[in-house]
């Protein structure tokens, strides 16, 4: 069975410009999320998907970042415009999303993107 | 308070040896509760949930979990170096399928 897929693995940007970061989640996985992880912390989440309804954003900068799940499967992250303060790895999980003790809701995460704002 | 605290370490264990991590969490509604192993510069993977308390145990991992006291813990038996990695607790809310994550506890295996 094929993981999550992420990409790009890397990315170096200059301030106020602006990043794109994509997903592709576990086949058959309904729930989709996407974390924000700066270095010696642990993930935080930004942004939870069930299929392609937003369940939970309320830590999402609205003000610049923006994310979308079209036709319930692929996932976008978009930053616009990135400030020093967004380096970060960026992290896509998926997790089944039918409620079975700890199996359903386990996380399977992605590679992550590293994203340095300079 | 933070929803979810661990024990930042670094946490440095001989090989061979038992490494104990502790997890505390303040949500008295947690549902389930999960360690990931996290390795510099990877992304952090599964070892086990529990839900129930009392023991669980996969190979050389031990899961235990009291809910009166919000704690869980994970004990690593015959530490190998390649045990030598971040280790995130995890803690279920809202039974929403969303995760609260801990800062993690690093720990160091000496050979």
């Amino acid at each position: 069975e094929a993981g999550v897929a992420q990409s790009p693995r890397y990315k170096i940007i200059e301030k106020r410009q602006s990043v794109a970061f994509w997903c592709n989640p576990i086949s058959g996985h309904a729930t989709l999320y996407w974390y924000q992880q700066i270095l010696g912390q642990g993930p935080k989440l930004l942004i939870q998907f069930q299929n392609n309804g937003v369940v939970d954003d309320s830590q999402l900068p609205k003000d610049r970042f923006s994310a979308e799940r079209l036709k319930g499967v692929d996932s976008t992250l978009k930053i616009q415009p990135a400030k020093l303060e967004d380096s970060a790895v960026y992290l896509c999980a998926s997790s089944l999303g039918v409620y079975d003790r700890g199996a359903g809701e386990t996380q399977y995460f992605g590679p992550g993107t590293r994203l340095l704002v300079l | 308070q933070k929803e979810v605290e661990q024990n930042s370490g670094p946490l440095s264990v001989p090989e061979g040896a038992i490494a104990s991590l502790n997890c505390t969490y303040s949500d008295r509604g947690s549902q389930s509760f999960f360690w990931y192993r996290q390795y510099s510069g990877k992304s952090p993977e599964l070892i086990m949930f529990i839900y129930s308390n009392g023991d669980k145990e996969d190979g050389r991992f031990t899961a235990q979990l009291n809910k009166a006291s919000q704690y869980v813990s994970l004990l690593i038996r015959d530490s190998q170096p390649s045990d030598s990695a971040t280790y995130l607790c995890a803690v279920n809310l809202l039974n929403d399928y969303k995760l609260s994550f801990g800062a993690g506890t690093t720990v160091t295996v000496r050979a």
